[in-house]
């Protein structure tokens, strides 16, 4: 069974750091490429962020450039996002999201770990 | 960044109708779009992928049609267990985008 579980969320200072990890099992974690979403509190989803396989190829939403550092550790079946100067509208669930065979949409999710900016 | 445009953005639906929801693509994208299902409190969930191909498991009541800028989802029969927010994504550019969202509330 897929299992991919989000962690590193918490209560955070605007222009401070977070970073975020997420646990993947179930599967071939070095076969697939990775991605970030975010949704805010009572909004739409938000692509924030792509990683292929060997960290090769990297994507990033034009919201979190310079930002955000996405990241893997395939011998640790972990994916991570580095979160830099974290502003208010980055208050938002998390989740760790698998890319299907091929293709860019996402056929795994984690349940979400939650960031709120906020002095 | 290719847009999403979902609609309506909200459905009031009764069970048993048939439910279409559309998106429309600012651009062309082929047919590189999938389907999810949320509902409160939980992950989304895949559906549709490639406009037109049902995901294993998805009650064959869910399906997809379009290409290019216009696509469609419907729900031949609404369960109440479709009450939810559905959403679509492009994945024509590396830049992903979703929809707004459309909810489908019990009439």
């Amino acid at each position: 069974e897929v299992q991919l579980v989000e962690s590193g969320g918490g209560l955070v200072q605007p222009g401070r750091s977070l970073r975020l990890s997420c646990a993947a099992s179930g599967f071939t974690f070095d076969d697939y490429a990775m991605h970030w979403v975010r949704q805010a509190p009572g909004k739409g989803l938000e692509w924030v962020s792509g990683i292929s396989w060997n960290s090769g190829s990297i994507g990033y939403a034009d919201s979190v450039k310079g930002r955000f550092t996405i990241s893997r550790d395939n011998a640790k079946n972990s994916l991570y996002l580095q979160m830099n100067s974290l502003r208010a509208e980055d208050t938002a669930l998390y989740y760790c999201a698998k890319e299907s065979a091929g293709a860019p949409y996402f056929d795994y999710w984690g349940q979400g770990t939650l960031v709120t900016v906020s002095s | 960044d290719i847009q999403m445009t979902q609609s309506p953005s909200t459905l009031s639906a009764s069970v048993g109708d048939r439910v279409t929801i559309t998106c429309r693509a600012s651009q062309s994208i082929s047919s590189w779009l999938a389907w999810y299902q949320q509902k409160p409190g939980k992950a989304p969930k895949l559906l549709i992928y490639k406009a037109s191909s049902l995901e294993s498991g998805v009650p064959s009541r869910f399906s997809g049609s379009g290409s290019g800028t216009e696509f469609t989802l419907t729900i031949s029969s609404l369960q109440p267990d479709d009450f939810a927010t559905y959403y679509c994504q492009q994945y024509n550019s590396y830049s992903l985008t979703f929809g707004g969202g459309t909810k489908v509330e019990i009439k």
